[in-house]
């Protein structure tokens, strides 16, 4: 069906509010990633799940940050205490298993902390 | 530490043209490697892919050169058109990880009719 969807588009958050950013994968598909990526930047690694499973969180930048995929399709990024360097476009994207296999990204979520 | 170093930031190449852009690594224990293409405002899409054991890929007017003993590779655009300038970004992935994609810092690419 459709591609990766994520919602908001954009979104802009006052310093110390919290967000959360949704992403919706293609059906059926097993990975699910989330990169940021700054101005100018390539896609900086966040997490990884395996269905509902995270089994690699090592690139999120502080416990403020927190993903989940509860059943294994739509996944949520939530930042706490929002801070300016928080500013960035945060992608999701799915794969039907792994990197080796194309990454399909959405459009991503541009967030702006004022 | 930036583990992929692309070059140039930028590019511009009449239409046409060959379009070259370069990667580079310094970990041997990657072994795919994939490039990226990115519009604005949407996510990057991938464009082609290689292995080490391979020396070249090509698909359509987009090439792939690899040199392992260099641990360097290279993506080629020939016959560049207006409708390839977009941000592209090579990436690499370890043997021992099947999901931590590590992508370079993209090269703006912009083709003048």
């Amino acid at each position: 069906g459709a591609g990766v969807s994520q919602s908001p588009r954009y979104k802009v958050a006052k310093r110390g509010q919290d967000v959360a950013l949704r992403c919706d994968p293609i059906s059926g598909h097993v990975s699910l990633f989330w990169y940021q990526q700054a101005l100018g930047q390539g896609p900086e690694f966040l997490t990884y799940f395996q269905n509902e499973a995270q089994l690699d969180k090592s690139g999120l930048p502080s416990d403020r940050f927190f993903a989940e995929r509860p059943e294994g399709s739509v996944s949520t990024l939530k930042i706490q205490r929002t801070q300016q360097e928080d500013s960035a476009v945060y992608l999701c994207a799915s794969s039907l298993t792994g990197a080796r296999a194309p990454l399909h990204f959405g459009n991503g979520t541009r967030l702006t902390v004022t | 530490q930036q583990q992929v170093k692309q070059s140039p930031q930028s590019l511009i190449v009449q239409k046409g043209g060959i379009s070259i852009i370069n990667c580079a690594y310094e970990n041997t224990a990657f072994d795919y490697f994939p490039w990226y293409q990115q519009f604005p405002g949407k996510g990057p899409a991938l464009l082609i892919a290689i292995r080490p054991d391979v020396s070249e890929k090509k698909e359509g007017r987009f090439t792939i050169s690899f040199n392992k003993s260099a641990k360097q590779f290279s993506l080629h655009i020939m016959d560049s058109q207006p409708g390839d300038s977009a941000t592209y970004f090579c990436a690499a992935l370890r043997g021992d990880s099947s999901y931590k994609l590590i992508f370079g810092s993209g090269t703006r690419l912009l083709v003048r009719p």
